[in-house]
């Protein structure tokens, strides 16, 4: 696709449920990261990928959260026994990371646990 | 200290009128700026780049002061659709690593 693309956009799930996020970055793009908003907040940096760098991971929250990106393309958050403060829009972004450095979003995926 | 630090407003400002405000970068080895735009629920969209030497496009000029390590962004005539939030980002070339400033809500007013 022409854009980054996340899916599902809108995740309703139970507390102490799995939930996996996913992300398709760019073609070509070898940088990736997921962040967190909640509700008239800032971004919240959760993790950067960058080619076949170990990626960096100091934002995740605890260690129910992790991600993976395979094969240096689509990437998966998972969040594992949800919380309610685990509620918020999950964005993905990617760019190429030389040169120019901008950053195309994804829409989001909206998570809310009940 | 935050990495980026960014007035967070909100700036409520009249149609017409002119509104700037700035973002400071506590990296001196910060090497690319950019200002995005972030409308309510959504995601946020590049709104332009920040050249050593400034920039302009249309209403929007963009400056980058490295001495003072601030960057800032004008919006001249501004519009009701300019209601936003602003964020400023800045990397270093060295990991390409985006930091984010937590943004700048405007609100332009009739």
């Amino acid at each position: 696709g022409a854009g980054v693309s996340q899916s599902p956009s809108n995740k309703v799930t139970e507390k102490g449920k799995d939930v996996e996020l996913r992300c398709d970055p760019i073609s070509g793009h070898t940088a990736l990261y997921w962040y967190r908003q909640s509700l008239g907040q800032g971004l919240e940096f959760l993790i950067y990928f960058q080619g076949n760098s170990a990626p960096d991971k100091s934002g995740l929250p605890s260690d129910r959260f992790s991600a993976e990106r395979t094969g240096g393309s689509v990437s998966t958050l998972t969040i594992q026994r949800t919380q309610q403060e685990d509620s918020a829009v999950y964005l993905c972004a990617s760019s190429l990371a030389v040169g120019v450095t901008e950053a195309f979003f994804g829409q989001g995926t909206r998570l809310t646990v009940v | 200290r935050k990495e980026v630090e960014q007035d967070p407003g909100p700036f409520n400002v009249p149609e017409g009128a002119t509104v700037a405000f700035n973002c400071t970068y506590s990296n001196s080895a910060s090497q690319s700026f950019f200002w995005y735009r972030q409308d309510c629920r959504k995601e946020p969209k590049l709104l332009m780049s920040v050249y050593s030497s400034g920039n302009e496009d249309g209403r929007f000029t963009a400056q980058l002061n490295r001495a003072s390590q601030y960057i800032s962004l004008l919006i001249r005539d501004s519009k009701l659709s300019d209601s936003a939030t602003y964020l400023c980002v800045v990397t270093m070339d060295s990991n390409y690593q985006l930091i984010w400033g937590a943004g700048t809500k405007l609100i332009i007013k009739p």
